[in-house]
């Protein structure tokens, strides 16, 4: 079993959409996760981490379920700007562990 | 906040010829960097966790003997790809922890380094 699997979509959605993306992880010991943002043909950059008691950052909410062991990623009123591929990313002891990635496309 | 450099963003070789590429944390101490590897369209790939002051550790199917990894210094790994072949062209990405007062323990990308070997 992987240690972390993500839809890879592909997510398209019209500009103004919400869209939801989740990660299932097989560690119950993990103990930090991550959302990030990739654009092609660009490295990887930090979105937000996600805390046990859940944390927005604008339209960006993200949430940590424990006993399902699974991490979501919410985007609100999506903008042309947010399409590129969302990876998840589990920390587990010094090891991270990535999701393949979703690719979302925002379409006006 | 924190800075992971990598340089050159943009490489070409001929085959046969060895390719170096450095990865520099500027904002904190990174006793541990990671390497991967990226083909058009698909996921990161791991091919190395890079330790600090002793040997990198490699992922299955990945040729340490090809892929020399040094961690000489808290703040600079290097890759090495040892006689490139056209098979080796792709998209080299670096990585390292963020440590210290103000940081969480996320990872902070390079740039990424684009290999084409002809």
């Amino acid at each position: 079993r992987k240690e972390v699997e993500q839809d890879p979509g592909p997510f398209n959605v019209p500009e103004g959409a919400t869209v939801a993306f989740n990660c299932t992880y097989s560690n119950s010991a993990s103990q930090s996760f991550f959302w990030y943002r990739q654009d092609c043909r660009k490295e990887p950059k930090l979105l937000m981490s996600v805390y046990s008691s859940g944390n927005e950052d604008g339209r960006f909410t993200a949430q940590l379920n424990r006993a399902s062991q699974y991490i979501s990623l919410l985007i609100r009123d999506s903008k042309l700007s947010d399409s590129a591929t969302y990876l998840c990313v589990v920390n587990t002891g010094n090891q991270f562990y990535f999701g393949t990635g979703t690719s979302l496309t925002v379409i006006p | 906040g924190a800075v992971v450099s990598q340089h050159p963003s943009r490489v070409i070789c001929k085959s046969g010829t060895s390719v170096k590429i450095e990865c520099r944390s500027l904002d904190f101490q990174a006793t541990t960097m990671f390497w991967y590897r990226q083909f058009p369209k698909q996921s990161l790939m791991l091919m190395a966790t890079s330790n600090e002051g002793s040997k990198a550790t490699y992922e299955q199917g990945v040729e340490k003997d090809k892929f020399l990894i040094n961690h000489a210094s808290l703040t600079l790994s290097t890759l090495t790809v040892t006689s490139a072949h056209p098979e080796d062209s792709s998209f080299y990405i670096c990585s390292a922890r963020s440590t210290g007062t103000g940081f969480t323990g996320e990872l902070f990308f390079g740039e990424g380094s684009r290999l084409t070997v002809l």
